[in-house]
């Protein structure tokens, strides 16, 4: 079974609304989290980290941490057409470098 | 922007042929890491190492996959003898202790 669960599997959102992503870890070991986005045919590029509670702002992207649920979201407000991508949320543990991703969000925004 | 370079970046082999690719962390970067992702968009960790020596790996990797991260020289990721189910993006990253990984462009594996 997946440790890193994403939904929704797919979005879409029409420009200029909010898009809500959730991503939750099933192995308590999980210390750590990531969201990386991916443009189609190209890498990964990290977009937020977050590591504490609570809550982390940058420019449009606000990320939310649960750590005693180990629940991570990650809000897009302003949606852009060019922030349609795969949005992978990944975790991992104190000492264990390994990301574990979750099998991502697709996020669509409409014109 | 990642400064991990990888090469190639498709790869095309017939099944039971040796498939080989190469990666250069980022200048600086002591960890490099192996992922496979498939066509469902999941990722797989291989394996990943601190310079030169293997920090972790799955079973997967230790049986038909090598890799190494020579001194002075690219990673190289090396899948022995290729089965259809290896076809996949093949990502390479790299990071310094416990940071950010920073991933390369990717070799597409392609195996007929």
């Amino acid at each position: 079974q997946q440790k890193v669960q994403q939904s929704p599997e797919s979005l879409i959102v029409p420009e200029g609304g909010m898009a809500s992503l959730n991503c939750t870890s099933s192995d308590r070991n999980v210390d750590y989290f990531w969201w990386y986005r991916q443009h189609s045919g190209k890498s990964p590029k990290m977009l937020m980290s977050i590591f504490s509670n609570g809550e982390k702002e940058e420019g449009r992207f606000t990320v939310h941490l649960n750590k005693a649920s180990l629940h991570t979201s990650l809000h897009i407000r302003d949606s852009q057409p060019s922030d349609s991508a795969l949005y992978l949320c990944a975790a991992a543990s104190s000492g264990s470098w390994q990301l574990i991703f979750g099998s991502g969000t697709q996020l669509t925004v409409m014109p | 922007n990642s400064k991990v370079i990888q090469t190639p970046r498709y790869l095309v082999k017939g099944q039971g042929q040796k498939a080989k690719m190469r990666c250069i962390p980022e200048k600086g970067h002591p960890v490099v890491f192996w992922y496979q992702q498939n066509k469902n968009n999941e990722f797989k960790f291989l394996i990943n190492f601190q310079n030169q020596e293997v920090l972790q790996q799955i079973d997967m990797t230790e049986k038909r996959f090598s890799a190494e991260c020579p001194s002075n020289s690219p990673c190289s990721l090396e899948i022995q003898s290729s089965e259809a189910g290896d076809s996949a993006l093949y990502l390479c990253a790299s990071s310094l202790l416990e940071d950010e990984q920073y991933f390369g462009p990717g070799t597409r594996l392609t195996v007929l």
